[in-house]
């Protein structure tokens, strides 16, 4: 089956520095990814749809300057968390689409101290 | 009124029981949905696909949907300790490959053995 992974699956990161979320799609190829947040008890929320070789196309209230998507290649999109604050803190997880589907990957537990 | 409400439970049920849960929603452009299942601190898991109303099973699983009702539900038979998850409902207006994905709070199952 399609199998989506993730890099790193937890992170704690200082105020004010900047996280990268890695997101692969291992055994097939994916020219859309999508990247979700998801805070304790609450639903996933779509941050922005990525799409290889050009730029990601952000949800509304998503800061796309804060939030850099880079989808270099089929296989990998990365999510850079620009200038973490404690309020970024959250599961993040990405999705990549094949046929009719969405793959999740095991997410990313990113705390800001 | 949220897009889509589910009962976040927690749910806790002996094993062999049958288990319910349910979603409704509001938007009537919603054509596509999905269950997915997800264990603590790892990315969701596609159980169930539907696009029509009725019922579709898939072993131990049954999906439902009523549209005329906006309201579609997920029957686990038989219910195992390894089914204890959280379950979501997700929603889609364009099929689950374009990441308009709406999501439920997720109901937090415990099959106790």
């Amino acid at each position: 089956g399609a199998v989506v992974s993730q890099h790193p699956s937890w992170v704690i990161c200082k105020s004010g520095t900047s996280v990268k979320i890695e997101c692969r799609s291992l055994d097939f190829q994916a020219t859309t990814m999508f990247w979700y947040r998801q805070f304790p008890k609450q639903s996933l929320m779509l941050m922005a749809t990525s799409n290889e070789g050009s730029k990601a196309t952000y949800e509304q209230g998503v800061e796309k300057d804060k939030f850099l998507i880079n989808h270099a290649s089929l296989t990998l999109s990365t999510l850079t968390v620009t200038s973490a604050h404690p309020e970024d803190s959250s599961f993040y997880i990405c999705s990549a689409h094949q046929t009719y589907e969405q793959y999740f990957g095991p997410g990313t537990r990113l705390t800001v101290t | 009124q949220k897009e889509v409400e589910q009962d976040p439970g927690p749910l806790s049920v002996p094993e062999g029981a049958i288990v319910s849960l349910n979603c409704t929603y509001s938007n009537s452009a919603f054509q596509y949905f999905m269950w997915y299942r997800q264990y603590s601190r790892k990315g969701p898991e596609l159980l169930m696909y539907t696009y029509s109303s009725g019922n579709k099973e898939d072993g131990r699983f049954t999906a439902q949907v009523d549209k005329s009702s906006k309201y579609i539900s997920l029957f686990i038979r038989d219910s195992q300790p390894s089914d204890s998850a959280t379950y979501l409902c997700a929603m889609s207006a364009f099929g689950g490959s374009q990441g308009n994905l709406i999501f439920g709070k997720g109901t937090k199952l415990s099959v106790k053995p």
